[in-house]
């Protein structure tokens, strides 16, 4: 079955604490990215990464950093976290054209 | 910059039909995209138009795409308790993104 998984599915830290969002995908796609979610403003784009060992910013990349060492793991990395990011996050893939599959999002609370 | 807007909220009765509507600015995204957000729940791919479609049906489901006014609509026939949920329409901005729209609440009543 197509996937895209993300871990955890909730989680609660404190200021400053790094923490690392983990997204995994089985199906091949090149194309990875994720969102953020917050209310009254959809979802907007903090990295994407077009293939493996590229990645660059999307509409909200402050605070956030990204990898792609492998083409299955994206994973979204907070070093500093602080309480304006807490939100919902999503990962996402995309073949190339046509529909983006999402995984099940990740809430994340900063306190 | 790029700009998807959609109403927040509709009330529908149960079994009528359902419009939820969406404007776009980048005349040149290629696909536009609405997804379905449950409670709790992740997004869903409902459905999908390319850019030079006026109109796909899939069951229950018609959209209408006026690329001339960057109008975007979903249809919901026969709208169900089930079809309660946020609705996002979005806009492929190139091959990078998606931008997306705030969300429409549906709620559907007896």
């Amino acid at each position: 079955e197509a996937q895209v998984t993300q871990n955890p599915r909730y989680l609660i830290t404190v200021t400053g604490k790094k923490l690392t969002v983990t997204c995994s995908q089985n199906m091949n796609h090149e194309y990875m990215s994720w969102y953020r979610q917050d209310p009254g403003l959809g979802l907007r784009q903090i990295y994407y990464s077009m293939n493996v060992e590229v990645t660059d910013k999307g509409d909200v990349p402050e605070g956030y950093k990204v990898s792609r060492k492998e083409k299955r793991n994206f994973p979204l990395i907070l070093e500093s976290p602080s309480p304006n990011q807490t939100s919902l996050y999503f990962c996402a893939t995309n073949p190339g054209g046509g529909g983006y599959t999402f995984g099940s999002g990740t809430r994340l609370t900063v306190v | 910059g790029e700009d998807v807007e959609q109403s927040l909220f509709l009330s529908v009765r149960e079994g009528d039909s359902s419009v939820i509507n969406c404007t776009y600015t980048d005349s040149s995204s290629t696909y536009l995209y609405w997804y379905k957000q449950e409670p709790g729940a992740g997004l869903q791919l409902l459905t999908y138009i390319f850019s030079n479609m006026d109109m796909k049906q899939d069951q229950r489901l018609t959209v209408l795409l006026n690329k001339k006014d960057k109008h975007l609509s979903l249809r919901i026939a026969d709208t169900q308790t089930g079809d309660s949920a946020i609705y996002f329409c979005a806009a492929s901005g190139g091959y990078n993104k998606l931008i997306f729209g705030a969300g429409t609440r549906l709620a559907v009543h007896p």
